[in-house]
């Protein structure tokens, strides 16, 4: 079942913080959130295996809640390299697969 | 640095013929994938292989085949194009073990049937 992400999109400016969620109604295994510019492929930015784990990429960091099935990304003080549409990918225990969410689209503006 | 190629970056092609989408990596890895996906929509998985000769279907059905008869090559070919199956293809490899789902994509094959 596919993950649900929020918001659809957002717009910031330089500087500003965002949040970007991913829940899904099935128990989860491990989250990977990726990043994808227009008309590049996804790259991937961090996996979190564990409930509650929170994982740290410079100013991009992510926590995983097993029990509320659900994870967050967090952007702290944007930066213009920011834009980009975030997929998160989840995985059922010994699903071997993951499923990708909808995506979220952040634009960063000077 | 990912190591993992498409060939054609860019494919037009008339109904009714038939086509493959190549893609190689050098990493070694066990896993690799093809996702379909229109611009600006989310990825759909619809092939996936654990290693050679394991192959299995996506959650998105299609009428592409796919084979892994070498660790590095994993090619999907579609027998018969039609327009419905214009989109952009992205084939992707994984390792094994904890980095399983740290997934190394190829810059894609955009495909267009006219």
């Amino acid at each position: 079942q596919q993950p649900v992400q929020s918001p659809q999109a957002v717009i910031l400016r330089e500087g500003e913080d965002a949040v970007i969620n991913c829940s899904s109604s099935k128990a989860l295994y491990s989250v990977h959130w990726y990043r994808q510019k227009h008309g590049e492929a996804p790259v991937f930015l961090m996996i979190l295996l564990k409930g509650g784990e929170q994982k740290g990429h410079e100013k991009i960091s992510a926590s995983f809640n097993e029990k509320k099935q659900q994870s967050s990304l967090y952007l702290t003080a944007s930066q213009l390299s920011y834009s980009g549409t975030y997929f998160c990918g989840t995985e059922i225990r010994y699903a071997g697969k993951s499923t990708f969410g909808d995506g979220t689209t952040l634009t960063v503006k000077p | 640095e990912a190591d993992i190629y498409q060939t054609p970056r860019y494919l037009v092609i008339g109904t009714g013929k038939k086509i493959t989408l190549e893609c190689s990596q050098t990493m070694g890895h066990d896993k690799m994938y093809w996702y379909q996906q229109d611009p600006g929509m989310e990825l759909h998985l619809i092939h996936y292989s654990y290693g050679v000769n394991s192959t299995e279907k996506g959650d998105l059905s299609s009428e592409s085949t796919v084979s892994r008869i070498r660790t590095e090559h994993f090619p999907l070919t579609l027998e018969s194009a039609r327009p419905s199956h214009t989109s952009q293809y992205l084939c992707a490899s994984s390792d094994v073990g904890p980095r399983t789902y740290e997934q190394y994509f190829g810059p894609g094959t955009r495909l267009t049937v006219t």
